[in-house]
């Protein structure tokens, strides 16, 4: 089946530093998601893209949709205190059979002591 | 608050028993899906559901089972509970099956099992 190898597994930020992770799959995805999980709560949906290529903001995040359709990354910059939590990837195909989520492992976001 | 609501926030229960999990989609949506989140097996898709009719399987075992119901509520039984069974369960909703169809999350029902 599909599998999503999300990197890095962690890193360590220091405020106002930039960050970045990506996800690769073994093969396509019609629409890349990525969340945020704090302990204890579920993913938030952080942004949503849809057509390969695509290049979305939110706020000091940023996201591209690989060209492949294969890949994802993730940007944040200026990061603050609060960017801690773990960031998945999610990939989505779209098939009569359904159109479940396939996650990555997780980035785990901390702070440098 | 992303409009999808589970219940309970937690449980704790026995080897051998059964729970049920709840799950109220955002208004409007017509699919939920039911995840397991595990500390060794990150976010694993179980079971997708959409207007009340099973639509996708992935990794759910024999001992659990879902449903959705005509006012699109969803639940998730889970039986001869195991000590691996613990994990976090989310459900998740979306409005429709197309491009451009975004899954929000529910804050999850943590089960214990002793």
């Amino acid at each position: 089946g599909q599998q999503l190898n999300q990197s890095p597994q962690s890193m360590f930020i220091q405020e106002g530093e930039d960050v970045s992770m990506n996800c690769t799959s073994s093969s396509i995805f019609n629409t890349w998601l990525w969340y945020k999980q704090d302990p204890g709560e579920g993913p938030v949906l952080l942004i949503a893209l849809y057509k390969a290529g695509e290049l979305t903001s939110n706020g000091r995040l940023t996201a591209q949709f690989g060209i492949t359709r294969k890949d994802s990354f993730l940007n944040i910059s200026a990061s603050i205190p609060s960017d801690v939590g773990i960031y998945f990837c999610a990939g989505q195909l779209f098939k009569a059979a359904g159109n479940k989520l396939t996650f990555g492992g997780g980035t785990r976001v901390l702070v440098k002591p | 608050d992303s409009g999808v609501t589970q219940t309970p926030k937690h449980l704790i229960t026995a080897t051998g028993q059964r729970v049920t999990l709840r799950c109220s989609p955002r208004s409007g949506d017509l699919s939920v899906y039911w995840y397991q989140q595990s500390l060794d097996q990150g976010l694993q898709f179980l079971i997708q559901y959409y207007n009340g009719e099973e639509r996708a399987k992935g990794n759910i075992l024999e001992r659990f089972s879902a449903q959705q119901f005509p006012d699109l509520h969803s639940e998730l039984n889970l039986s001869s509970l195991e000590l691996g069974d613990s994990a976090l369960y989310f459900c998740a909703s979306s409005s429709r099956e197309s491009s451009g169809n975004t899954i929000y999350f529910g804050e999850g029902s943590w089960l214990t099992v002793v």
